[in-house]
């Protein structure tokens, strides 16, 4: 089975803090996505990848930035946390959509800044 | 992306098929229809995609208009696990994200 494992189920950190959200795929997709999702405004796309080292910005980037230094590894950064990214983060990978398959979505972290 | 219109919630009884719309009239003719489903407190899950012909999988069917401009996800028996949002999503062949909409919420009452 396809597996996107996000390192952490339930976050707190304070403001200020610096934070690091991981994310492993076992299944050799090329592509890696990060979503958030808030209540009344559905998931939106933070930052996805194409490739080791190459990132894209999605539709909310401020505040954010990502790394993917390894094919199966794709860690979203808050540089400096703020209350207003309390959230649930999700993490997603797929083959390249040439042939358009399917995503596979890891289980969230719910990150909450005090 | 084209846009997709969605019911905000549904609700169905347990063992009874379940007809989920969906309208996507700007739908150009590369755009494949996706459709995922996230139970609660979990990550989204494909359920099918098609683009012109109807489609059958072990979740579920998916039902395509002749002019594509709307498309209906077939539950053939609603259980209670499958209480969840449900989205439709339009995509481009192309190696670009998943844009989703609000979903439709389904209840399922036993």
């Amino acid at each position: 089975d396809v597996k996107v494992t996000q390192s952490s189920r339930y976050l707190v950190k304070r403001t200020g803090e610096k934070v690091f959200l991981e994310c492993v795929q076992d299944m050799d997709h090329e592509n890696m996505f990060w979503y958030r999702q808030d209540p009344g405004l559905g998931l939106r796309l933070i930052y996805f990848s194409y490739d080791v080292k190459m990132k894209e910005k999605g539709d909310i980037p401020e505040g954010y930035s990502v790394s993917r230094e390894k094919k199966e590894r794709f860690s979203l950064i808050l540089e400096s946390a703020s209350t207003n990214q309390t959230s649930m983060y999700l993490c997603a990978s797929s083959v390249r959509w040439w042939a358009n398959t399917e995503a596979f979505f890891g289980q969230g972290t719910r990150l909450t800044v005090v | 992306d084209a846009k997709t219109t969605q019911p905000n919630s549904m609700e169905s009884n347990e063992e009874e098929p379940v007809h989920l719309p969906c309208n996507h009239s700007t739908i150009s003719g590369t755009d494949y229809i996706h459709w995922y489903r996230q139970l609660p407190s979990q990550g989204p899950e494909y359920v099918i995609h098609g683009l012109t012909s109807n489609v059958n999988n072990r979740m579920a069917s998916l039902a395509i208009a002749e002019d594509r401009k709307s498309s209906t996800l077939i539950l053939h028996r609603a259980t209670l696990r499958d209480a969840a949002v449900y989205y439709c999503i339009l995509r481009k062949a192309g190696n670009t994200p998943l844009v989703f909409g609000k979903g439709t919420r389904l209840s399922v009452i036993a």
